[in-house]
């Protein structure tokens, strides 16, 4: 069972340009939620998808947008973007109600996406 | 709102020695917790769970038990390694059930 991937790796933009990216989902999860970690700090939530729809957001600027899209793949997209949005982006999905695996509230994170901002 | 804190590092033990990183939460309701490990370099996994008042969880020798009483979600392990050494995230749900709300994280280092 392949896990959650994550596309680029690395990432290296300039500031006010904009960027996506991407997120497979663990098979036959439906849920995708994207956080931000900043260096030394946990992550924080940026918003999280469910059937291609947003189902929460955290304290995040509407500059940071994502998409779903019908195979559980996501996408985050970051607009003009500023040097504090260098960080480690990670993507995390959660598996459906009666899948294996399934704990309330659980969410298994992919390897992440660094980006740097110049 | 909810929140998690964590004991600061940078914890620094000897191989075999024993580990017990504190977490404390604030949460309204009956959150479900989580303990994350990351290694350098790399993204957040899962290490244990307990989504109910005295659950237990445990994994590759790491234990921590949910305690309502003293909100509390320490994370224990009796004999650490070197491929122990990593950053330790303590997590909990929010009360809508969509994100999840970590604490700084810890990091742990084990010399042999």
């Amino acid at each position: 069972e392949t896990g959650v991937t994550q596309s680029p790796t690395h990432l290296i933009k300039t500031r006010g340009q904009q960027v996506t990216l991407r997120c497979s989902s663990q098979s036959g999860h439906n849920t995708v939620s994207w956080y931000q970690q900043a260096l030394g700090q946990g992550p924080q939530f940026i918003f999280q998808y469910y059937r291609e729809e947003e189902n929460g957001r955290g304290n995040f600027p509407p500059r940071f947008s994502g998409l779903q899209f019908p195979n559980y793949s996501s996408e985050l997209n970051v607009n003009a973007l500023e040097l504090d949005d260098s960080a480690l982006y990670l993507c995390a999905s959660s598996p459906q109600a009666g899948q294996e695996g399934y704990v309330k509230n659980i969410q298994y994170f992919g390897a992440g996406t660094r980006l740097s901002v110049l | 709102g909810d929140s998690v804190t964590q004991m600061e590092g940078p914890v620094t033990l000897s191989e075999e020695a024993c580990l017990t990183i504190n977490c404390t939460y604030t949460a309204t309701g009956y959150p479900s917790l989580f303990w994350y490990v990351q290694y350098p370099g790399e993204g957040l996994q899962l290490l244990l769970k307990a989504t109910k008042a005295d659950d237990k969880g445990s994994n590759k020798g790491f234990e921590a038990t949910y305690r309502k009483e003293t909100t509390s979600f320490h994370l224990e392990k009796g004999s650490v390694q070197v491929s122990d050494s990593a950053v330790y995230f303590c997590a909990l749900s929010d009360p809508a059930g969509t994100a999840l709300i970590f604490g700084k994280g810890t990091t742990l280092s084990v010399s042999s």
